[in-house]
């Protein structure tokens, strides 16, 4: 069935760092890609998403791109901040049916 | 524009009880999905409706468990006789047409079984 697989965490960083946070899929059709953050003791805020192959999503400086030849949605930001510190979920909408399928997450912790 | 709202936010129950969850969908959202969330682990789909209408209810526990989305009022998530293991976070989230719709998340009901 259709799944999505998310580097474990926690990942720590300096503050200015470069982050990297993989995610593959597995999924028949053409399904759309999301990226999700959630914050301590709060609901999902979408972060970013892309709906076909090649297509990049973009919001707050982090960047994912969809790779339909690696089935991969990794998202990426230059320059992190101590307020980007959240739990970050890759998600996927199978042959758009509204039933998102979620990765089991990744902290991000970042330190002054 | 309010999001999506959900109430209460926390909820503490003893076994057995009840336990009832609301969602209001944003303004124009006429879908609506409920998600669980266990501790320490990512979201799991329970149910898709639609005004008045279940459309998909494949990851909805087959007994306790029940949702409606009446034609006024919030989307309604009902947990009956609760044990323990419901413990979690319940999220709802609506979109404004089909599936294919990106979805917006509420604050989650957080249920604790004593």
């Amino acid at each position: 069935g259709d799944s999505v697989t998310q580097m474990e965490g926690p990942v720590t960083l300096s503050e200015e760092a470069f982050l990297t946070i993989n995610c593959t899929y597995t999924a028949t059709g053409y399904p759309s890609l999301f990226w999700y953050v959630q914050y301590p003791g709060e609901g999902l805020q979408l972060l970013l998403k892309a709906t076909k192959a090649d297509d990049k999503g973009s919001n707050k400086g982090f960047e994912a791109t969809y790779r339909k030849e690696t089935t991969s949605f990794h998202l990426e930001k230059g320059s992190v901040q101590v307020s980007d510190s959240a739990v970050y979920f890759c998600a996927l909408n199978p042959s758009n049916t509204g039933k998102l399928i979620f990765g089991q997450g990744t902290t991000l912790q970042v330190k002054p | 524009n309010a999001g999506v709202m959900q109430n209460p936010r926390h909820l503490v129950r003893r076994r057995g009880q009840e336990a009832r969850l609301r969602c209001s969908p944003m303004k124009g959202h006429s879908h609506v999905y409920w998600y669980r969330q266990l501790p320490e682990e990512g979201l799991k789909f329970m149910v898709y409706l639609q005004k008045e209408n279940i459309i998909d209810e494949s990851g909805m526990p087959k007994e306790r468990f029940s949702a409606e989305f009446p034609k006024e009022g919030p989307s309604i998530l009902r947990i009956q006789q609760v044990v323990r293991g419901d413990s979690a976070a319940y999220f709802c989230a609506s979109s404004a047409t089909s599936g294919v719709e990106t979805q917006y998340f509420g604050p989650g009901t957080r249920l604790l079984v004593l």
